[in-house]
This record gives C-alpha cells, structure tokens and sequence, in this order.
C-alpha cells in the first residue's frame, strides 16, 4: 500500500485559503488520489479524487504534481465548518473501495 | 436520496457478548465496507462485501464477521467481545467492486462501548 505523509495540524483564518499538503512517494500510476474529511463525531465525507490532471469541485481544489508523488488540496475560503481531520488517500486499483487511512491532518479554523 | 445508514447509532454491550451492527448502502451501490476508528485513530479497513460475498478483508480476527443480502445491505457480527472493541463502526458504500477511482459513501457509524 502507498504510504502518505501529511502535517499532523494545520491552522487558517476564516475566509482565507488553505493549502492541505499530502506526500504519497510510493503512489503507483494508477491509483487515484482521494481526499476526505471527517468532522467532529460523524462519519468520513467525501471531498475530491483525481488521478493526474487538477481537479475542482463545489468543495475544493485538488492540485497533482506532475511526478504524482504528492498533491495538495485547496480550500479557497475556509469556514468554521471546514475544522476537521483531512485524510490523503490513494487508491489503488486492484483495491478499489478499500481505503487505508493516516492520521491526517486536524485543521482548525479561527474566527 | 438516502445516503448510508447505519443502525443503532449507540449502543453498550458486555464483554463475552455478541454485537450485530446493520448498514443500508446508498441507493444504487452495490458494494459495502465495514470500518473500525478507534478513538483519535483513523478508520481501519475490516472487510468488504459485493454480491454477498466477502472480497476484501483487513486485519481483523475472525471474530468480526459479515454477511450482505440480496438488497445490498449488509451487516457486522462481532462475537466474544472485548474491551478493545470500544470504537466507531464505519460503513460505507460504493458501486462496482474493485473498482477505483469511486466516490465512496459513508454512513455516521455506530458507537459501541464494551464494558
């Protein structure tokens, strides 16, 4: 299983961008990269997934690297119901719907 | 449209008992995991069910066990419980098997306190 690297915690202002970073060396060429979150008491919500090209949503941005050795999610306007615990995840391909989380990275927002 | 749903979202059982955790997959999935999170931990894969039958499976004892039905619902069986199984069970649901790249949907979990 690839293995990620992601910061322990993270702070933002609200209304500020945030930039979610995620080191995934060992990520094969076709597995997929998933980001999710997991807000306080409730169960993991899906943010975005892409496999090389940048991907947007409603949610959020996700930039790749050009190596797919790490990726970055954006959040364009933090909000206090963004605090969560953010999860890199890849997928790999023979595995697929069978997600191992990290620790990932507990942010907070300020007010 | 009805996401995952998980029943009971509570509940506390002794140690030595049997537990049985429920999960209705979103609608038009066909697939269901169960997760385990301890607490402050991430969510640890424990097995996966498509066409009711187990497909993947993490690293977990035999005590945890699963089955699906026809209508892709699934269940969670933990027998001979231990204290350690205090933890969140996680079920989530995705279409097609091994298949990634999915969005996978997951339900609020199940809070089980083993005393």
């Amino acid at each position: 299983d690839a293995k990620t690297t992601q910061p322990n915690s993270m702070e933002s202002n609200e209304e500020e961008p945030v930039h979610l970073p995620c080191n995934h060396s060992t990520i094969s060429g076709t597995d997929y990269i998933h980001w999710y979150r997991q807000l306080p008491s409730q169960g993991p919500e899906y943010v975005i997934h892409g496999l090389t090209s940048n991907v947007n949503n409603r949610m959020a941005s996700l930039a790749i690297a050009e190596d797919r050795k790490s990726s970055t999610l954006i959040l364009h306007r933090a909000t206090l119901r963004d605090a969560a615990v953010y999860y890199c995840i890849p997928d790999h391909y023979n595995q697929g719907g069978k997600l191992i989380f990290g620790q990932g990275t507990e942010l907070s927002v300020k007010p | 449209d009805a996401g995952v749903t998980q029943s009971p979202t509570h509940l506390i059982k002794t140690r030595g008992q049997q537990v049985t955790l429920r999960c209705s997959p979103k609608s038009g999935h066909d697939t269901v995991s169960w997760y385990q999170q301890a607490l402050g931990q991430g969510p640890q894969f424990i097995f996966q069910y498509y066409e009711e039958e187990e497909r993947q499976r993490g690293n977990f004892p035999d005590r945890f066990s699963g089955h699906q039905f026809p209508n892709y619902s699934s269940e969670l069986n933990v027998n001979a419980l231990l204290l350690g199984d205090s933890a969140l069970y996680l079920c989530a649901s995705s279409l097609g098997y091994r298949t990634s790249g999915n969005t996978i949907y997951f339900g609020e979990g199940s809070w089980l306190t083993v005393v």
